[in-house]
């Protein structure tokens, strides 16, 4: 178990380039999903997959960000023509939701996403 | 909506003191609680977690007990020490499936020897 991992841990990126995110979950987790925490605040929840299926997306998720899971393993998080509010960091965690198993998110360390 | 609020920080302690972070819940249906924590420079992990009423989860010294007719989770410990510095999160877990967390703002927990 090599626990969740994500690509990049940091991003510097100007105002309006496009920033790409990856998350490996841990093998076998067929839930993946993201959230945003900024300075102060608890984790706020983006989006969630069950294998490749986006099943659920909050408000928080505007036109300009995009997830991908393409073959239920690893996802992508894209954010278009990046705003200053969009500086916060991106937290991926994974799941296994099995019947009678009630399942327990795990973390991976995040990405800093800094736009200038 | 689910909600979570959690007492404000930050806490500051002396080190073996008792520790208790107070968090309610509001929540249709019967979600499950969490408790995470964030040391510095890491990333979030479960501390421990009860899934309906009256259960108690625990886990290196720290408790908290589902408390539905009070809409609590409040996380206590007997003797704190200068590691467990750190902000703790309490969460809840929607009973609608897809089991999103939604979070408390944090409790940043400071020991001092």
């Amino acid at each position: 178990d090599t626990g969740v991992s994500q690509d990049p841990r940091h991003k510097i990126t100007k105002r309006g380039q496009n920033v790409t995110f990856r998350c490996d979950p841990i093998s076998e987790h067929n839930r993946l999903y993201w959230y945003r925490q900024t300075l102060g605040q608890g984790p706020e929840f983006l989006t969630y997959f069950q294998n490749e299926a986006q099943l659920e997306k909050s408000r928080l998720l505007s036109d300009r960000f995009s997830a991908e899971r393409p073959k239920g393993s690893f996802s992508t998080l894209e954010i278009q023509r990046t705003e200053q509010g969009d500086s916060a960091m991106y937290l991926c965690a994974s799941s296994l939701r099995a019947k009678g198993f009630t399942d327990t998110q795990y973390f991976g360390p995040g990405t800093r996403l800094t736009v200038l | 909506g689910d909600s979570v609020t959690q007492m404000e920080g930050p806490v500051t302690l002396s080190e073996e003191a008792f520790l208790t972070i107070n968090c309610t819940y509001t929540a249709t249906g019967y979600p499950s609680l969490f408790w995470y924590v964030q040391y510095p420079g890491e990333g979030l992990q479960l501390l421990l977690k009860a899934t309906k009423a009256d259960d108690k989860g625990s886990n290196k010294g720290f408790e908290a007990t589902y408390r539905k007719e009070t809409t609590s989770f409040h996380l206590e410990k007997g003797s704190v020490q200068v590691s467990d510095s750190a902000v703790y999160f309490c969460a809840l877990s929607d009973a609608g499936g897809y089991n999103k967390l939604i979070f408390g703002a944090g409790t940043r927990l400071a020991v001092h020897p």
